[in-house]
């Protein structure tokens, strides 16, 4: 089955600087690849996703970028801010529905 | 639009007691699936409903764990049996349609404790 490592599992950067996480996949037929946000004790809110056909993309502060080849996507917080401050997970689809998702990055960012 | 409604918020059972968890789906949306996640680790697949239907099942324990999704009502995540090691939380996620041309959209998820 597919199997997505994060990392790292815990990020601290001082306000205004960029924040960068970084998933690897094993199934190579994994098109899909979301990534989500978690306050504590509050539900995963997608914040961007990528599907295999795009290198690329971007949304203001938040950018995600794939290689296929590598099967590795990253995840770039630019300006970071406080509210930024949360457990950031990574998934991989698996099949139609799927996802798998890997453990998690806490992200802290320093006033 | 109302999102993924799940409830109760905090349950508390103890052990050999039944836990029923419950989800309504977005509006709009036919697809559920359920999650459990232990403190500090990512998202574990469980089961993906259809209405009426079970479409998968693979991260369903085998023994105590049941799931449906009703022509009418929410959809229900059932443990028979509680056990301490049961204790998580347990996320509900729709999506409009399969292929994830939609992305899933979560619930609050209940918080499951065993005493």
């Amino acid at each position: 089955g597919e199997n997505v490592e994060q990392h790292p599992s815990t990020l601290s950067v001082q306000e205004g600087d960029s924040a960068v996480i970084k998933c690897t996949y094993s199934d190579s037929a994994s098109n899909y690849f979301p990534w989500y946000k978690q306050e504590l004790g509050k539900r995963p809110q997608l914040i961007i996703d990528i599907r295999s056909n795009v290198g690329e993309k971007k949304d203001q502060r938040i950018a995600v970028t794939l290689n296929k080849t590598a099967k590795h996507f990253s995840l770039h917080i630019t300006e970071t801010q406080p509210e930024d401050s949360a457990v950031y997970f990574c998934a991989a689809s698996i099949g139609d529905y799927k996802l798998s998702f890997g453990a998690g990055t806490t992200v802290t960012v320093r006033a | 639009n109302a999102g993924v409604m799940q409830n109760p918020r905090h349950l508390v059972r103890r052990r050999g007691q039944e836990a029923r968890l419950r989800c309504s789906p977005m509006k709009g949306h036919s697809h559920v699936y359920w999650y459990r996640q232990l403190p500090e680790e990512g998202l574990k697949f469980m089961v993906y409903l259809q209405k009426e239907n079970i479409i998968d099942e693979s991260g369903m324990p085998k023994e105590r764990f049941s799931a449906e999704f009703p022509k009418e009502g929410p959809s229900i995540l059932r443990i028979q049996q509680v056990v301490r090691g049961d204790s998580a939380a347990y996320f509900c996620a729709s999506s409009p349609e399969q292929g994830l041309g939609q992305p899933q959209h979560f619930g609050d998820g209940t918080r499951l404790s065993i005493l």
